[in-house]
């Protein structure tokens, strides 16, 4: 089992509420990914971070938020949910030097 | 634009058999990963396999990649039904900066 996690597991939340996704990893990983998906579905990258104070957006248009203010936390924020917003949000982190991605339980996201 | 794609969408095979899936990507590679994704969780990284390398084995599992036609396979021997799952080939995007997963295949190992 790799050393990343998630939490919460599950969430159920009403529209306009803001909430927070929380991402930690204790293998000293420099780089950290946050993927969007759909119920068997492919993994859309929404953002991603080479290191603290680095955040880059990914190749999925997402209305969240992320910050990168120590190696180990990644958190995800959406300041306002909407049911569009309903989806498994995975976290994933890896090494610069190696391939090998290693990836969070995920977070199932349901937005009323 | 994505750079892996998988065949079949789904597979439902018979406890015992073997499951074949495929992954064609669209530009050149250093490496190919597969990964194993069960339902309701996080993937599972299998196995890596090289540009210079043709075949790779590991346990039950045998990849093997043809850069000439831009595709790979991932075959399960003997499939148990705790093989169930979705499985995912990666490969870095355009830029070689990050991965990027095709859309995968959800097998099905009936007992």
């Amino acid at each position: 089992e790799a050393d990343i996690y998630q939490t919460p597991r599950y969430l159920v939340i009403g529209t306009g509420k803001k909430i927070t996704l929380e991402c930690s990893q204790t293998m000293g990983h420099d780089k950290m990914y946050w993927y969007q998906q759909d119920p068997g579905m492919e993994l859309h990258l929404i953002h991603y971070s080479y290191g603290v104070n680095s955040t880059e957006k990914g190749d999925l248009s997402s209305e969240s938020t992320v910050s990168r203010i120590r190696t180990e936390h990644f958190p995800l924020t959406l300041e306002s949910a909407r049911p569009s917003h309903t989806s498994q949000y995975l976290c994933a982190s890896r090494t610069g030097g190696r391939e090998t991605q290693y990836f969070g339980p995920g977070t199932r996201l349901l937005v009323l | 634009s994505q750079q892996g794609e998988e065949d079949p969408q789904a597979l439902s095979i018979q406890e015992g058999e073997n499951a074949t899936m495929n992954c064609s990507y669209k530009t050149s590679i250093n490496n190919l990963q597969w990964y194993r994704q069960n339902s309701g969780r996080g993937l599972v990284h299998l196995i890596l396999i090289r540009s210079n390398e043709r075949e790779k084995h590991s346990g039950r599992l045998r990849v093997t990649l043809d850069t000439s036609k831009k595709s790979s396979s991932l075959l399960i021997t003997a499939s148990r039904a705790a093989d169930t799952a979705s499985y995912f080939c990666a490969t870095y995007d355009n830029y070689g900066q990050n991965f990027v997963f095709g859309p995968g295949t959800r097998l099905s190992v009936l007992p």
